[in-house]
């Protein structure tokens, strides 16, 4: 299994420009989360997924658009890009188990907004 | 919702000693609580939980405390090596959100050789 996979792994954005980060994971995996991190403040969750169609607002929401389409994918969208959404994005995924929380983390993708 | 409170946010320690960090919880109804590993440049990696029928684990030399009355649990890194040095992330689960998992703002360990 190749887990959780994230891509681009750098990218470099203008103010105003839009583009997806992809995320996708192959241990058929329920719930699937994008998280932001920045120095200081941990792991802040943006959005999240209990199943294909389903979708929710985590802390941050604002900026930020997602879809889950099918079990394996959760893409995130930034519309029009910030330079506050410069960070750190990680993608997780995790069993739908109410006695096993362990999240599966993708490598992360390194924004900058310039 | 959740809140998670991680302190100390760095700790610096000798090699050799003991390091401790510690986490507060809001939601009463949270029952599972995981600690985080990050390495500089690498993805957050589970090295230890804790459900909630327990009060103690441990794992050669980590180990996690809970105390479910205070709502704040622990972990605790005994005879530190410099590998140990990295950020260290707790995290629990918000119930009245759909189970969300909350993370703490995270713990920067230093081990000084």
């Amino acid at each position: 299994n190749a887990g959780v996979t994230q891509t681009p792994k750098f990218q470099v954005l203008k103010t105003g420009q839009s583009m997806t980060l992809q995320c996708a994971q192959d241990m058929n995996h329920e719930y699937m989360s994008w998280y932001r991190q920045d120095p200081g403040m941990g792991l802040r969750l943006i959005h999240y997924s209990v199943g294909a169609g389903i979708t929710d607002q985590g802390e941050v929401p604002n900026g930020y658009n997602v879809s889950r389409s099918t079990t394996e994918d959760f893409p995130l969208r930034l519309l029009s890009a910030a330079p506050s959404q410069t960070s750190v994005y990680f993608c997780a995924s995790r069993k739908k188990r109410e006695w096993d929380y362990e999240q599966y983390f993708g490598p992360g993708t390194r924004l900058t907004v310039t | 919702g959740e809140n998670v409170e991680q302190h100390p946010s760095t700790l610096s320690v000798q090699e050799g000693d003991s390091a401790v960090i510690k986490c507060t919880y809001s939601d009463s109804a949270s029952n599972y609580f995981p600690w985080y590993k990050q390495e500089l440049g690498k993805r957050p990696q589970l090295i230890i939980d804790i459900r909630s029928n327990v009060g103690e684990k441990k794992d050669q030399r980590i180990a996690v405390t809970l105390n479910k009355t205070a709502k704040h649990f622990s972990l605790h890194i005994t005879e530190t090596q410099p590998e140990d040095s990295a950020v260290y992330f707790c995290a629990a689960p918000s119930y009245n959100q759909g189970g969300k998992l909350i993370f703490g703002q995270g713990t920067e360990l230093s081990v000084k050789p």
